[in-house]
């Protein structure tokens, strides 16, 4: 149980183009998502954390109109990274709030290489 | 700002050595996390300790939470190159309605045959 599913897993982008990232819970229904981003060796750092029929709230320094989150249902919260540039190249990874709420299961990843 | 100092911040060791990582803070969490992230993939959870002074054991991996939930260690004993990956510590913290986690920067551990 408890898993959580990322798509695509790995994407290539020009620069300038948008790209979604598409994070599911399988197997059960998640009321909140969190969107992490991690740099090469470097620990996770969340961007965003996205609730269910509501907006996403955002962490300090995470522009909200780049990083468009849309969590319509309760498994599936989505990222789209807007206008993307080759700095925005890293590894997104969400999460799913568990049933005992300080619980988060991730999924596994999405890389982004911006050219 | 709360924040997780993980130590060391690299490991290699042999085959059947034990070996202890640390996560500590200055600050108070109601709930600690370890995850195991290897390459390209995501945390998985290993366990989360919520109880001061709580000890709970996983195979041949222990984990403590400290006295006053500010600190906590992770001991292996007998590793194998399959315990290799990045160990990450997290720390809930209760604020709102949501509970976020705070990584700590990981421990990369390698395990040599």
């Amino acid at each position: 149980g408890a898993v959580v599913s990322q798509h695509p897993s790995w994407v290539i982008c020009k620069s300038g183009t948008s790209v979604k990232i598409e994070c599911r819970s399988l197997d059960f229904q998640a009321t909140t998502m969190f969107w992490y981003r991690q740099f090469p060796k470097q620990s996770l750092m969340l961007m965003a954390t996205s609730n269910e029929g509501s907006k996403a709230t955002y962490e300090q320094g995470v522009e909200k109109d780049k990083f468009l989150i849309n969590h319509a249902s309760l498994t599936l919260s989505t990222l789209t990274v807007t206008s993307a540039h080759p700095e925005d190249s890293s590894f997104y990874i969400c999460s799913a709030e568990g049933v005992d709420s300080y619980e988060q299961y991730f999924g596994p990843g999405t890389r982004l290489t911006v050219t | 700002t709360q924040l997780l100092e993980q130590s060391p911040q690299f490991l290699s060791i042999q085959e059947g050595e034990n070996l202890t990582v640390y996560c500590n803070s200055s600050s108070v969490f109601s709930s600690l996390q370890w995850y195991r992230q290897e390459p390209g993939e995501g945390p998985v959870l290993l366990v989360t300790v919520v109880t001061g002074g709580e000890v709970k054991k996983l195979k041949r991996l222990t984990f403590q939470f400290g006295d006053a939930r500010k600190d906590s260690s992770l001991h292996i004993t007998a590793a194998q190159p399959g315990d290799t990956g990045l160990y990450l510590c997290a720390g809930t913290n209760s604020g709102g309605s949501n509970y976020k986690l705070t990584f700590g920067k990981g421990t990369l551990l390698t395990v040599n045959p």
